[in-house]
């Protein structure tokens, strides 16, 4: 059973470059959604992504951006990357969008701006 | 705004002992609570969710929930070194989280 997969693993980008982050949820699962992850705090909530449309979105600015797709994997794009933008990205999934619905984390993105 | 606070620690307890890791939300309305535990440089996994008021327990692990008092705590027995780590508390679907608690359990 495939559990929660995301690439790059970790990446190095300049300021004011773009940003393109990939996951793809476990096994049955349609359900996708994105936090980041600062050092030495709790993941924040970016958005959610379920039927191919954005859900619920957190206090992220349109700089975030996500796509899902119809196999129900998801990217996250960030434009414009600030210094501040470096962090652990972190892609969950799960079975639909209940609010008991339990989530599984990916590995993560470990992303580095400079 | 809705908020998750957590003592972001560090708490320290010897093996064997019982850890208490507490945790509260502003959002009355939450329904879902959810722990995992975070070891450094991996992501989050899940330990136990609990959804009614009470405890409830699984294995060495106890969550305890109290909507009246918007709290939620977990508790580990006979804590072991391989529980050091850093334990979140998250809530309802979009899963708020704490900024969790570093937990080092000496030997």
């Amino acid at each position: 059973d495939a559990g929660v997969t995301q690439s790059p693993t970790h990446l190095i980008k300049t300021r004011g470059q773009q940003v393109t982050l990939r996951c793809s949820p476990k096994s049955g699962h349609d359900t996708v959604s994105w936090y980041q992850q600062a050092l030495g705090q709790g993941p924040q909530f970016i958005f959610q992504y379920y039927e191919e449309e954005e859900r619920q979105r957190g206090n992220f600015p349109d700089r975030f951006s996500g796509h899902q797709f119809p196999n129900y994997s998801s990217e996250l794009n960030v434009n414009a990357l600030l210094l501040g933008d470096s962090a652990l990205y972190l892609c969950a999934s799960s079975l639909g969008t209940g609010h008991g619905n339990t989530i599984y984390f990916g590995e993560g993105s470990w992303l580095t701006v400079v | 705004q809705k908020e998750v606070e957590q003592n972001s620690g560090p708490l320290s307890v010897p093996e064997g002992a019982i850890a208490s890791l507490n945790c509260t939300y502003s959002d009355r309305g939450s329904q879902s609570f959810f722990w995992y535990r975070q070891y450094s440089g991996k992501s989050p996994e899940l330990i136990m969710f609990i959804y009614s008021n009470g405890d409830k327990e699984d294995g060495r692990f106890t969550a305890q929930l109290n909507k009246a008092s918007q709290y939620v705590s977990l508790l580990i027995r006979d804590s072991q070194p391989s529980d050091s780590a850093t334990y979140l508390c998250a809530v309802n679907n979009d899963m708020r989280f704490g900024a969790g608690t570093r937990l080092t359990v000496k030997p």
